[in-house]
């Protein structure tokens, strides 16, 4: 069964540096998302992207935030200067058409910034 | 402003139990969608359901069971015979239909199952 894959499953940095998230939807899938879970709190929208570029954003999504397709296959999500407030679970997510179908979510990347 | 609340934090069962999750949403759309999304201890959200404001017909799915109730907001979910592996935290979802799925989520109902 298609699955979404996010990598890496766990990642440490150190405040004030760069980190990328990565993901591979499911390959039919046109539409594509963000969210973040910070540890025992709801899933919180951070963005979507649709035909190479952001259809909408959060607050959350701010300049420090940056998400891109760089090829027929990934999708990432760029954090430019970490914070500690940005340790969370980072989600992916995709769907094929929209709010007309489901979304499937990756396992997940857990950020954690020290 | 769409919202989705599920009152209860945390509910303990005994295998076997059936239990309900219930969840309250609001939106000033006409059109939208309902989910359930289930979180195991391994952190991945599973997809469980997703309805339109529609269709209010409940659903069954061997021991799972929703109930869609237009007249209160509500879409609560049941788990009939509960076990050990339905513990778990459980998210509904609400999105509206604008072309794009922005999922706005509950805060989540921690199920503990005991044998």
């Amino acid at each position: 069964e298609p699955e979404v894959t996010q990598t890496p499953s766990h990642q440490v940095t150190q405040m004030g540096q760069e980190v990328i998230l990565r993901c591979v939807p499911i390959s039919n899938h046109l539409y594509f998302y963000w969210y973040r879970q910070i540890l025992g709190q709801k899933v919180e929208f951070l963005v979507s992207f649709y035909n190479n570029e952001i259809s909408e954003k959060s607050e959350i999504f701010d300049d420090q935030f940056s998400v891109e397709r760089p090829d027929g296959s990934n999708f990432t999500l760029k954090i430019r200067s970490t914070k500690l407030e940005d340790s969370a679970m980072y989600f992916c997510a995709s769907s094929q058409q929209g709010a007309f179908t489901e979304a499937f979510f990756g396992q997940g990347t857990r950020l954690t910034v020290v | 402003a769409q919202k989705v609340t599920q009152a209860q934090t945390e509910i303990s069962v005994v295998e076997k139990e059936d239990v309900t999750l219930d969840c309250v949403y609001e939106t000033r759309d006409t059109t939208y969608y309902l989910f359930w999304y289930k979180q195991p201890p391994s952190g991945e959200l599973v997809f469980l359901i997703r309805r339109n404001s529609f269709d209010e017909q409940n659903e069954i799915s061997g021991r799972y069971s929703w109930n869609f109730q237009k007249s209160t907001s509500s879409f609560n979910f049941t788990i009939t015979a509960s076990q050990v592996v339905d513990s778990a935290v459980y998210f509904c979802a609400l999105s509206g239909s604008n072309g794009f799925q922005k999922l706005v989520f509950g805060t989540g109902t921690r199920l503990l199952v005991s044998p």
